[in-house]
C-alpha cells in the first residue's frame, strides 16, 4: 500500500503561473522527498525536507511540511513548459524504503 | 545519465515466460531498490538490498525474486509471467549510511510487455 497520496491527481496551468500540489501521509517519518518524472522516464530527486523542518526552498521550488497534519506541499513558481511532468512525494519512515504516492501530473501550457 | 544502469530498456514476452532484469547501481552506492510502476498501481516498492543482503520486502509476488551480487549489481527475476505484470520496472540506488537521509537515484527503467 502507498504511504503518500498526492492531490490533485492532475493540474493544468499557464506558463508563468504557480503550481501547487499536496501530499498526505499516514505514519511518522524521518523525512519527506519530492521527485519528478518526465513521461516514461526515471524519477529524479528534487528536494528533501526533514521531519524537524517546516519549510525549504530550492530555486523555484518551495516545500512545506506539517507533521501534525501529516501533510506536505510543493510549490513551483513561475512555471515553464519544461516543468511538465509527474511529481511524486515519497516518505522515509525509518523502514529501509521510500514509499511513493500516486503522483500529480502537471501540464504547463505555453 | 543518472549513473544507474538498467537493462534491457524494453522487453516483450509471452505469458508463462521468465525474464531477468538487470541493474548496476551508481558507483559507490551499496543499496539497490526495485520498484514496479503500472498505470493503475502507481509506484510500488518491491525489494531493497544493502551490500548483498535483503533489507526490506514490499508487495513482491512469490513469482518474483531478486538478488544483489558481490559486485553490487542486482537482478530481478520474474517468472510465470501474466498480463498484469506488464509495467515499468525501476531500479534505484542509494548511498545512505546509518540514519542519514535516503535519497534515491533512479535508472531509466525496463519496460516489460507481456502478451
Amino acid at each position: 500500500s502507498q504511504q503518500g497520496e498526492e492531490d490533485p491527481q492532475a493540474l493544468s496551468i499557464q506558463e508563468g503561473e504557480n503550481a501547487t500540489m499536496n501530499c498526505s501521509y499516514k505514519t511518522s517519518i524521518n523525512n519527506l522527498q519530492w521527485y519528478r518524472q518526465n513521461s516514461g522516464r526515471g524519477l529524479v530527486h528534487l528536494i528533501l525536507i526533514r521531519s524537524n523542518e517546516r519549510e525549504k526552498h530550492s530555486g523555484r521550488l518551495r516545500v512545506t511540511l506539517d507533521t501534525s497534519k501529516k501533510s506536505s506541499s510543493l510549490l513551483i513558481t513561475a512555471s515553464r513548459a519544461a516543468d511538465t511532468a509527474s511529481y511524486f512525494c515519497a516518505t522515509d519512515a525509518y523502514d529501509y524504503k521510500l514509499s511513493f504516492g500516486a503522483g500529480t501530473t502537471v501540464t504547463v501550457r505555453a | 545519465d543518472s549513473g544507474v544502469t538498467q537493462t534491457p530498456k524494453h522487453l516483450i514476452t509471452a505469458t508463462g515466460q521468465r525474464v531477468t532484469l538487470r541493474c548496476s547501481p551508481r558507483s559507490g552506492d551499496l543499496s539497490v531498490y526495485w520498484y514496479q510502476q503500472s498505470l493503475d498501481q502507481g509506484l510500488q516498492f518491491l525489494i531493497h538490498y544493502y551490500n548483498g543482503e535483503e533489507r526490506a520486502k514490499g508487495n513482491i509476488l512469490e513469482r518474483f525474486s531478486a538478488q544483489q551480487f558481490p559486485d553490487l549489481h542486482s537482478e530481478l527475476n520474474l517468472s510465470s509471467l501474466e498480463l498484469g505484470d506488464s509495467a515499468l520496472y525501476f531500479c534505484a540506488s542509494s548511498d545512505r549510511k546509518g540514519s542519514g537521509a535516503n535519497v534515491l537515484t533512479f535508472g531509466a527503467g525496463s519496460r516489460l510487455t507481456v502478451l
